[in-house]
């Protein structure tokens, strides 16, 4: 069984830019949730998205958005790119069925200019 | 308050020792906590879920659990300089399986040959 699937690996992009990456969870899987990894801050829950709906949402500005399409694929955008948004964005997948466990992919490395 | 603490270490052990790894949690509900291991540029990966009060094991990894202290521990015996690497401790709040995971900023342990 393929693994959670991140694309692009590694991003490059200046100030004021907007970012999409991609997701693609284990087969199965309808629940994506979104992280961000940064040294100081540690893993930090974006949002999380089931059946296309988003079901939780952390603590993050409005230029973080997300969704999910009917073949459980989610897709995270941020816009108006500033320093401070470089990170290691992983994304996480899980089958919610009773305790459910995630399951991370490799992540994409974004690096603002 | 943090709502997972960890100690950010480094922990270091000698080859062939126990390395204990040490949680405590705010969230008194919390119902689910899970041990991932992230080695250096990768993605984090899952070692050992737990749900009860009291000890799991798993090959060389035991976990444990004590609700009533909202503390969580992680034993990695016989240790190996292959199990160097940050170890991330991850609580799900609530009693709902849907609500997000809370991770710490992990301890990052080094296993001297």
């Amino acid at each position: 069984k393929a693994g959670v699937t991140q694309t692009p690996r590694y991003l490059i992009k200046t100030r004021g830019q907007q970012v999409t990456l991609s997701c693609s969870p284990i087969s199965g899987h309808r629940s994506v949730s979104w992280y961000q990894q940064t040294p100081g801050q540690g893993l930090q829950f974006l949002f999380e998205y089931f059946s296309e709906t988003q079901r939780n949402k952390g603590n993050f500005p409005g230029r973080f958005s997300g969704r999910q399409f009917s073949n459980s694929r989610s897709e995270m955008n941020v816009s108006t790119l500033e320093l401070g948004d470089s990170a290691l964005y992983l994304c996480a997948s899980s089958s919610d069925g009773g305790p459910d466990i995630q399951y991370f992919g490799a992540g994409t490395r974004l690096s603002v200019l | 308050q943090k709502e997972v603490e960890q100690n950010s270490g480094p922990l270091s052990v000698p080859e062939g020792a126990i390395a204990s790894l040490n949680c405590t949690y705010s969230d008194r509900g919390s119902q689910s906590f899970f041990w991932y291991r992230q080695y250096s540029g990768k993605s984090p990966e899952l070692i050992m879920s737990i749900y009860s009060n009291g000890d799991k094991e798993d090959g060389r990894f035991t976990a444990q659990l004590n609700k009533a202290s909202q503390y969580v521990s992680l034993l990695i015996r016989d240790s190996q300089p292959s199990d160097s690497a940050t170890y991330l401790c991850a609580v799900r709040r609530g009693n709902s399986g849907n609500t997000p995971l809370v991770f710490g900023k992990g301890t990052r342990l080094s296993v001297i040959a």
